[in-house]
Formats: C-alpha cells, sequence, structure tokens
C-alpha cells in the first residue's frame, strides 16, 4: 500500500549510542516531518523538510539532526542518545497544509 | 498557555450517544483545523478539517469551529466502541508552515 515507510520499528540503544531512523514516502510529497510523541504531551515536531534540498527546525530539534536525502526519504539521526530521548517517533509527508499521512511509527528506548 | 488545548479527559460515553470534543487555540492568526485519530499503538490518521466559522459534516462526524472564540470542536454522534480512541486536535499556520498538536482526549465508548 502507498504511504509513508518508517525503520525501524522498535530499537533499544544505550547512553551515548547513535542511531538513524529511516522514513520514506511513495506519494510524491513535498513536505516531511519528524515528531515525537510523550505521554500527555502530544506530538512535538522536531524537524521539518518543506521541499527536497530544505530543512528547518521544529519545537524540539535538540540532540536530533536529519537529512532529506531525496524527496521521498527524510533521516533522523539521534549523535549521542539520552534518556531523555526515549519516545515514539513518527515520521509524515503532506502535499496541502495540515493533511498529514504518518508512519507507523518508531518506539525507541534509551537505557 | 499551551498553543493548542484541549479538554483533559479521559471521556467516556455510552454507545449511540454523542460524543463532543473541544479544542482551543492561542494564534488568531492559525488557517486551518484538523482532527486526528488516534488508536492505542497507532499511529494517528486525519478524519476531518476545516477552515471556515461554522460546521462542517461528514458522516457521523461533525467539526465546527468559531475563530472569534478560538474554539474547535468535534462531534461523534451515534458513538460507537469502535470510536473508541484519542482524538487530536491540531492546527496550521501558515506563517510557521506546520502543524501545532494538542495533547489528545482520550475517548471510550461504552457498549
Amino acid at each position: 500500500n502507498a504511504g509513508v515507510t518508517q525503520t525501524p520499528k522498535f530499537q533499544v540503544l544505550k547512553t551515548g549510542q547513535s542511531m538513524t531512523l529511516q522514513c520514506a514516502q511513495d506519494m510524491n510529497h513535498n513536505s516531511m516531518y519528524w515528531y515525537r510523541q510523550d505521554p500527555g504531551m502530544g506530538l512535538r515536531l522536531i524537524y521539518y523538510s518543506a521541499s527536497e534540498g530544505t530543512t528547518d527546525k521544529g519545537e524540539v530539534p535538540n540532540g536530533y539532526n536529519v537529512s532529506r536525502l531525496n524527496k521521498r526519504e527524510f533521516s533522523l539521526r539521534l549523535e549521542s542518545a539520552a534518556p531523555s530521548q526515549t519516545s515514539v517517533y513518527f515520521c509524515a509527508s503532506s502535499e496541502a497544509p495540515g493533511g498529514y499521512t504518518f508512519g507507523s511509527g518508531t518506539r525507541l528506548t534509551v537505557v | 498557555q499551551k498553543e493548542v488545548e484541549q479538554n483533559s479527559g479521559p471521556l467516556s460515553v455510552p454507545e449511540g450517544a454523542i460524543a463532543s470534543l473541544n479544542c482551543t487555540y492561542s494564534d488568531r492568526g492559525s488557517q486551518s483545523f484538523f482532527w486526528y485519530r488516534q488508536y492505542s499503538g497507532k499511529s494517528p490518521e486525519l478524519i476531518m478539517f476545516i477552515y471556515s466559522n461554522g460546521d462542517k459534516e461528514d458522516g457521523r462526524f461533525t467539526a465546527q469551529l468559531n475563530k472569534a472564540s478560538q474554539y474547535v470542536s468535534l462531534l461523534i454522534r451515534d458513538s460507537q466502541p469502535s470510536d473508541s480512541a484519542t482524538y487530536l486536535c491540531a492546527v496550521y499556520r501558515g506563517s510557521a508552515r506546520q502543524l501545532t498538536f494538542g495533547s489528545g482526549t482520550q475517548l471510550t465508548v461504552l457498549p
């Protein structure tokens, strides 16, 4: 099915380790987003890419980096994982403002 | 003040009743408004959007917008147990080119 694919679905990291979350969409959308979701705090924007070749910080960018590799792919990197980064991470894409399609999420635990 | 606030919940209604979910937002420049549904352990999915003051109906769902009061609501008529989920209100601001989400209201429809 067409949509947004995220990998991995689950990950456990030790404090200080690094990892990259992958996201790919096949809907030819220009805009892509990375959110994290924590209990009681809703979805908070980490980074977004309005179009291929551009990236911008969201509400909670510290500790993360992103790469818009091409129109399809938008990756999120944790350079040195911290327990505070334990969360569920969602990638999303959109063509029309606000009409997001979300991936299935990555459940990350940092110990 | 949070940018997007939702009634705290959790909310329980009996099957067949009307469920009313409320949301307020702080930025008067907000342009469009979205309701996402998120089942436990799943990713959010878009169910309604509204741009203009008034009501917008789609099947059993009605979105209501009052820009003067900075208030958005979602009514679910003839609630079903399958409607049990967390409902996320989201507000789009063109100046920021991003959605801001509320923390969600958990709805349980009791058989």
